[in-house]
């Protein structure tokens, strides 16, 4: 059974830095892409980013580029967004999710980052 | 980049069927895209690429219920035999030029 799991949410003020992190389970994780996708409060889902299987090939929105970095580590089947110079607006859920040719076909449940001071 | 357009809800009885939308952009027309479907308070779920001959294929344990077709610039997501738990937001996604694009979703309430 496929299964990813994020962890490293929680509460950060404006300008800190958090660590997500996704444990993957269940496929071969260094065989596929991945992605992080986030849904404000009450809002649809914006993707954020990819990176490909080996890690060598990373790719961002807009919103997100030059403050966030996504990164892999195949041999603890993990991936990772580390968030810096967080904004009111980075406040969302955050998803990570398997890329399967194109759709993102397994999504995780999901982990809370939330932006105040 | 792709842009997806989606209605922003929609609305069916108990047991009849639904189609939901999601328009490519003239530039992307013949792309294909992805369903989802979030129920309230979950995660969302992969539920089928749609490409643009209107060939498809559905997530693990996706019930015959749900089907998709297209027509030109339009991919469609019909549910049938609707149900109480199919009350849910509904998202296409595609994929193009090394990002990822989202429609803004269509909110589908079961009367």
């Amino acid at each position: 059974e496929v299964q990813l799991v994020e962890s490293g949410g929680g509460l950060v003020q404006p300008g800190g830095s958090l660590r997500l992190s996704c444990a993957a389970s269940g496929f071969t994780f260094s065989s596929h892409w991945m992605h992080w996708v986030r849904q404000g409060p009450g809002k649809g889902l914006v993707w954020v980013s990819r990176i490909n299987s080996d890690g060598s090939i990373t790719e961002y929105g807009d919103s997100v580029k030059g403050r966030f970095t996504i990164s892999r580590d195949n041999a603890k089947n993990t991936l990772y967004l580390q968030m810096n110079s967080l904004r009111g607006d980075d406040t969302a859920v955050y998803y990570c999710s398997r890329e399967k040719g194109g759709p993102l076909d397994y999504w995780g449940q999901g982990i809370l980052v939330t932006v105040s001071s | 980049q792709p842009v997806l357009t989606q209605s922003p809800s929609a609305s069916a009885s108990l047991g009849a069927s639904v189609n939901l939308t999601c328009t490519l952009d003239s530039g992307h027309s013949t792309y294909a895209i992805a369903w989802h479907q979030q129920q309230p308070e979950k995660g969302p779920r992969y539920l089928m690429r749609v490409k643009n001959d209107g060939t498809n294929d559905k997530g693990d344990g996706i019930p015959d219920r749900f089907s998709g077709s297209s027509s030109g610039a339009d991919r469609f997501l019909k549910i049938s035999s609707l149900q109480s738990e199919d009350e849910a937001d509904y998202y296409c996604q595609t994929w193009g030029a090394g990002i990822g694009v989202f429609g803004g979703g269509t909110k589908l309430t079961v009367l």
